[in-house]
């Protein structure tokens, strides 16, 4: 079945650190791509999607490609902010599928 | 206004008990979903509901029943509380049931003593 791998965290950065989180995925048809945000003691937010391949989903700074190539979705951001310590959920949607989730990667920005 | 909102948002309860978590969408989505997260943050769907039909069920015991008594309300019940069934509890709900942004709510910490 379809299923989505990310990196394992935890991922330490000092503020204004350059932040990849990888994400590759396995699925029939083509699926749209997800990452959502959780904050600590919160639910989970949309950070950006993407719905077909080589479309480029960013907000608040972050940013991932849909590379049906490499079957990824890599997360980017240029110079993250303590504000962005979370766990970051790389996600995937297809016809008649509820979201499948990866595992989580935990972020932790210091001062 | 609240998108999605659930109730409780905490719940401690002993085991053998029966507690239910409420859920309501005010988008007026026609797909609603039960998630739950277990400790290490993984995050596994339920159930999902299409305009009040079950369309996803996946491996859940029976102890765990949803009912959606209307598409804005997708409620979750559970009976005979076990430790294992601590975790935080999402519902969710989206325009359809493929492509479109999923809407979660806050979640409800069920902790099972």
């Amino acid at each position: 079945g379809d299923s989505v791998t990310q990196m394992e965290g935890p991922v330490t950065l000092s503020e204004e650190a350059f932040l990849t989180i990888n994400c590759t995925y396995t699925a029939t048809g083509y699926p749209s791509l997800f990452w959502y945000v959780q904050y600590p003691g919160e639910g989970l937010q949309l950070l950006l999607k993407a719905t077909k391949a080589d479309d480029k989903g960013s907000n608040k700074g972050f940013e991932a490609t849909y590379r049906k190539e490499t079957t990824s979705f890599h997360l980017e951001k240029g110079s993250v902010q303590v504000s962005d310590s979370a766990v970051y959920f790389c996600a995937l949607n297809q016809a008649g599928t509820a979201l499948i989730f990866g595992k989580g990667t935990t972020l932790s920005v210091s001062s | 206004d609240t998108a999605v909102s659930q109730t409780p948002k905490y719940l401690v309860t002993q085991m053998g008990n029966d507690k239910s978590i409420k859920c309501e969408q005010n988008l007026g989505h026609d797909t609603m979903y039960w998630y739950k997260q277990d400790s290490k943050k993984f995050l596994k769907i339920m159930f999902s509901y299409n305009n009040k039909e079950l369309i996803i069920n996946e491996t859940v015991p029976n102890r765990f029943s949803p009912k959606s008594p209307d598409k804005a309300h997708l409620n979750l019940h559970i009976n005979s509380l076990e430790l294992g069934d601590s975790a935080v509890y999402f519902c969710a709900s989206s325009p359809e049931s493929s492509g479109n942004t999923i809407y979660f709510g806050e979640g409800s910490w069920l902790t099972v003593v």
